[in-house]
């Protein structure tokens, strides 16, 4: 059983178009989080909900906004993709002891 | 969070322990020591944490110095597999505290 899953795994789209990347974990967790990891190979965080509430967002631009239909699911919409948000999108769930962060297989987004 | 210092890469033999060193001078008392690697195209992986005791698991050891101002993540038998960037963060376990990725160590474990 995937743990935390990820769809889709490559998104290919024009600039100025809007698209969603789906997350979802079976753990039980009540924390899940957004990471970009840019061409540089360098891993930030974006945002993180606990129990379907925002803690953390990292200034991302409001282009961005993550969804949390329930707190087994953490969604990413993105607007009027550009260049820049070209990278690899990672979600991830943690317990509460907040100790360990169990991540998804990514979605490589790819802006034309 | 206190800042973390990595060397950007080592290599070791097959079957042989490999040491990744990291330092955090600035560490809190209230900030533990965590391991996470990367493999190729991969998620991030967990692999262990520590406060001031050393640590061991199944897949790794971590040892941390009495001052608490450097560790040392132990694979005591590198494969191939163990190939990755491996990350040492420092961080409070609570919800609002990010977990934030240096540059990381790329180990290569040669055959």
């Amino acid at each position: 059983d995937t743990a935390v899953s990820q769809t889709p795994k490559y998104l290919v789209t024009q600039m100025g178009n809007d698209k969603s990347i789906k997350c979802e974990q079976n753990l039980g967790h009540d924390t899940m989080y957004w990471y970009k990891q840019d061409s540089k190979k360098f891993l930030k965080i974006m945002f993180s909900y606990n129990n379907k509430e925002l803690i953390i967002n990292e200034t991302v631009p409001n282009r961005f906004s993550p969804k949390s239909p329930d707190k087994a699911h953490l969604n990413l919409h993105i607007n009027s993709l550009e260049l820049g948000d070209s990278a690899v999108y990672f979600c991830a769930s943690s317990p509460e002891t907040y100790n360990e962060q169990f991540f998804g297989p990514g979605t490589r987004l790819t802006v034309l | 969070d206190a800042k973390t210092t990595q060397p950007p890469s080592m290599d070791c033999a097959e079957g042989r322990a490999a040491n990744l060193p990291c330092n955090h001078s600035t560490i809190s008392g209230n900030e533990y020591v965590y391991w996470y690697r990367q493999i190729h195209s991969q998620g991030p992986q967990y692999i262990i944490h520590g406060l001031k005791n050393n640590e061991t698991n199944e897949m790794a050891s971590l040892i941390i110095t009495e001052d608490r101002k450097s560790s040392t993540l132990i694979l005591p038998h590198a494969t191939l597999r163990d190939t990755a960037v491996y990350y040492c963060i420092v961080r409070v376990p609570d919800s609002s505290y990010k977990l934030i990725f240096g540059s990381g160590t790329r180990l290569l474990v040669r055959p």
